[in-house]
C-alpha cells in the first residue's frame, strides 16, 4: 500500500536553529498538507499545497515558515529561526482530491531546546 | 470561527461490546466530513470521508453516519477487540479550499 514518509523521525535543534522536515508523498497525489500537534493538544492545520503553489495557510504559517517542492516528489517545510513553541510532532499528508482521505506520513518530531 | 466538537473524550469498554461516538460540527458550513483512527505511535489512519446528508459507510465492524442538516456524524463499533484501542478523530472540511478542521478526538480502549 502506498505510503507518505517523512525524515527525519525525531529532530532536536537549539531555539533561532533553521529546520527543514522532509516528506514523499503518494506519487499520485495532488494536494499536500502540513499539520502538527503539540503535545496534548489539536491537530493544527499548517499549510495545503496544490499544483506547486500554496493554495491556504493558517495563521501559525508565518514568515518564519515556508514549504516547496523541489523536485517533483520531495515535500519540504522549513523553519527558519526555530523557537521553543514550535516543538511538536510535524505530520505531512497527501491527497487525491477534497473527497478523498488524506494519507499521513509517521510524523516527524521536532524539540526545540 | 468552526469548532468541531466529539464526545465522549474518553471511552472504556469491555472486549465484545458495541460503542458509538458522537463528532458535531456546524451544520452551516459542509464540504465533507473525514474520520481518522489514531493509534498511538502510528499516524493517522483515514477510515470514511462522508458527504452526503444520509450517508452511512461501513468497514468492517466499524461504520458512520451522517446528519449534515442537524450536524453530527456517529461512529459505531461493533463487537469492539483490543486492537480497536486508539483515538478516532472526525475533521470537517467546510469549503472548497480542503482545510479540515478538527475535534480533539474520543480515546477508545478495549479491555481483553
Amino acid at each position: 500500500e502506498p505510503e507518505v514518509t517523512q525524515t527525519p523521525s525525531h529532530q532536536v535543534t537549539q531555539m533561532g536553529q533553521e529546520v527543514i522536515l522532509r516528506c514523499v508523498p503518494i506519487s499520485n497525489h495532488l494536494y499536500f498538507y502540513w499539520y502538527r500537534q503539540i503535545l496534548g493538544q489539536k491537530v493544527e492545520f499548517l499549510v495545503s499545497f496544490y499544483n506547486n503553489e500554496i493554495s491556504e495557510k493558517s495563521e501559525i504559517f508565518d514568515d518564519q515558515f515556508s514549504v516547496e517542492r523541489p523536485d517533483g516528489s520531495n515535500f519540504t517545510l522549513k523553519i527558519r529561526s526555530t523557537k521553543l513553541e514550535d516543538s511538536a510532532m510535524y505530520f505531512c499528508a497527501s491527497g487525491a482530491g477534497p473527497f478523498y482521505g488524506y494519507t499521513f506520513g509517521s510524523g516527524t518530531r521536532l524539540t526545540v531546546v | 470561527i468552526l469548532n468541531v466538537e466529539q464526545s465522549p473524550q474518553s471511552l472504556h469498554v469491555q472486549e465484545g461490546d458495541s460503542t458509538n461516538f458522537t463528532c458535531s460540527f456546524p451544520s452551516s458550513n459542509f464540504y465533507a466530513l473525514h474520520w481518522y483512527r489514531w493509534e498511538t505511535a502510528k499516524s493517522p489512519e483515514a477510515l470514511f470521508v462522508m458527504t452526503l446528508n444520509g450517508d452511512e459507510k461501513k468497514k468492517g465492524r466499524i461504520s458512520a453516519t451522517l446528519n449534515t442538516k442537524e450536524g453530527y456524524s456517529y461512529l459505531y463499533i461493533k463487537g469492539s477487540q483490543p486492537e480497536d484501542s486508539a483515538t478516532y478523530l472526525c475533521a470537517l472540511n467546510a469549503g472548497n479550499n480542503r482545510k479540515l478542521i478538527w475535534g480533539l478526538g474520543t480515546s477508545l480502549a478495549v479491555n481483553p
